[in-house]
């Protein structure tokens, strides 16, 4: 099976820098998938990742390192509407989806 | 654009009644899927479909069955419900042909099995 980790749960203030970290152990590697999830929403797309580096969309940034089974999704400049569940996927030798349970994200003002 | 509609919102089902959750896409998208999700479990698929008339099982397919007769639908049946099959269903798409094929999710089914 596969094995994905990620914090359960962050707390940042309003204006602040949040890193969410997701740790992978995968049966071959075709990309890594963040979404975001609002409360009683579906998830929404966010980032891929295919290749080692970072990869930058406006105040969110995905980094990726194969070598360490190892992502992050970097939030800046949180705003409220930034509080939700984020959610790391993983996409195996079979091109199947594999998702961590989420990291549920409290902004504060 | 539409993207993918689910029916019904919600529902509330007596153990052992069959039903049917519906599934559409606009997008012409090849690939389509069910997961469901659990609190503490994230997304787990359920049964999956590379592109119409074919279909495949997922990581917890067990109560479940699917069909794909056109690109458009799939829609997802439980046989015989039980009270672990609540849960909130999740269909999603995505076009196999493209560089990432991003999966895009349709807003969910919330079940519950009494």
């Amino acid at each position: 099976g596969q094995n994905i980790d990620q914090p359960t749960e962050m707390t940042a203030t309003e204006g602040a820098i949040v890193q969410i970290n997701c740790t992978y152990q995968t049966s071959g590697f075709n990309g890594l998938f963040w979404y975001q999830q609002h409360a009683g929403e579906a998830p929404t797309f966010l980032s891929y990742n295919v290749l080692d580096g970072l990869e930058e969309k406006g105040r969110f940034s995905s980094f990726l390192s194969r070598s360490k089974g190892y992502s992050y999704l970097l939030l800046k400049e949180l705003q409220m509407k930034d509080s939700a569940s984020y959610l790391c996927a993983v996409r195996d030798g079979d091109y199947k989806l594999s998702f961590g349970a989420g990291t549920t994200v409290t902004v504060r003002a | 654009t539409a993207g993918i509609t689910q029916a019904p919102t919600s529902q509330i089902l007596a153990a052992g009644r069959s039903m049917t959750l519906r599934c559409t896409q606009d997008m012409r998208h090849n690939a389509m899927y069910w997961y469901r999700q659990d609190l503490g479990l994230g997304l787990r698929l359920i049964h999956y479909s590379n592109t119409a008339g074919t279909t495949g099982k997922g990581e917890v397919p067990d109560g479940y069955s699917v069909s794909r007769a056109n690109t458009d639908d799939f829609p997802l049946t439980l046989a015989s419900a039980v009270p672990s099959q609540t849960s909130v269903y999740f269909c999603a798409s995505s076009d196999s042909s493209g560089a990432s094929d991003t999966q895009y999710f349709g807003p969910g089914t919330r079940l519950t099995v009494l």
